[in-house]
């Protein structure tokens, strides 16, 4: 996989929206950009996943920039409920490669 | 996730001993994937399963660590003998689509 670049933590107010950047520079034409997290004991939760256009879920937007190189992803109004470990993968669409986890982005959303 | 069912949820075991962690995931899989997760080192992929095939174990720590999948609804991975810097979360996940749904997990400390 692709290696990508996160912030180690952010917060954010409840109520407002969560931007999280990923740093993907090194990718390949034939790699999606995948976002998970992870709340407090619990495994990782698949969120959205993109290639080159915008994207947009129940949970999230996601915004890939026009050279692939790096991704944002929204929570447009974060809820406590939100605070987790956010994790951008990005891997080929080749249902049964391995897929590995960088140390992501420690949210808080904070009252 | 409803989806992988893990157990034991806790295991509580002393260095030397035989561990054995289990996995039932649903059907309409191909891959099925073995993680550590630790705070040192965060979320490690052990293994991976195509088929009930195993396809890359490099992650495997050492050889005290093995792996099977009899058939699609069954996985173990088992440490023998145990030592207390195996304590960890273990993870196993699917990946349906390009969704990976994980378990809850099991929580393993070797004394």
């Amino acid at each position: 996989d692709a290696k990508t670049t996160q912030p180690t933590s952010m917060d954010c107010a409840e109520g407002r929206a969560a931007n999280l950047p990923c740093n993907h520079s090194t990718i390949s034409g034939n790699e999606y950009v995948y976002w998970y997290r992870q709340i407090h004991s619990q495994g990782p939760q698949y969120i959205i996943h993109g290639l080159k256009n915008n994207e947009t879920n129940e949970m999230a937007s996601l915004i890939i920039t026009e050279d692939r190189k790096s991704s944002t992803l929204i929570l447009p109004h974060a809820t406590l409920r939100d605070t987790a470990v956010y994790y951008c993968i990005v891997r080929p669409y080749n249902a049964g490669n391995m897929l590995t986890f960088g140390g992501g982005t420690r949210l808080m959303v904070k009252p | 996730d409803a989806g992988v069912i893990q157990s034991p949820r806790h295991e509580v075991t002393e260095m030397g001993q035989e561990v054995t962690l289990r996995c039932k995931p649903i059907s309409g899989h191909n891959s099925l994937f073995w993680y550590r997760q630790t705070m040192m080192r965060g979320l490690e992929l052990l293994i991976y399963f195509n088929n009930n095939v195993p396809i890359d174990d490099s992650g495997m720590p050492e050889d005290r660590f093995s792996a099977k999948m009899p058939n699609a609804s069954f996985s173990t991975l088992k440490i023998q003998p145990s030592e207390p810097r195996d304590s960890a979360v273990y993870f196993c996940a699917i990946l349906l689509g390009e969704k990976l749904f994980f378990g809850s997990g099991t929580q393993l400390s070797v004394l």
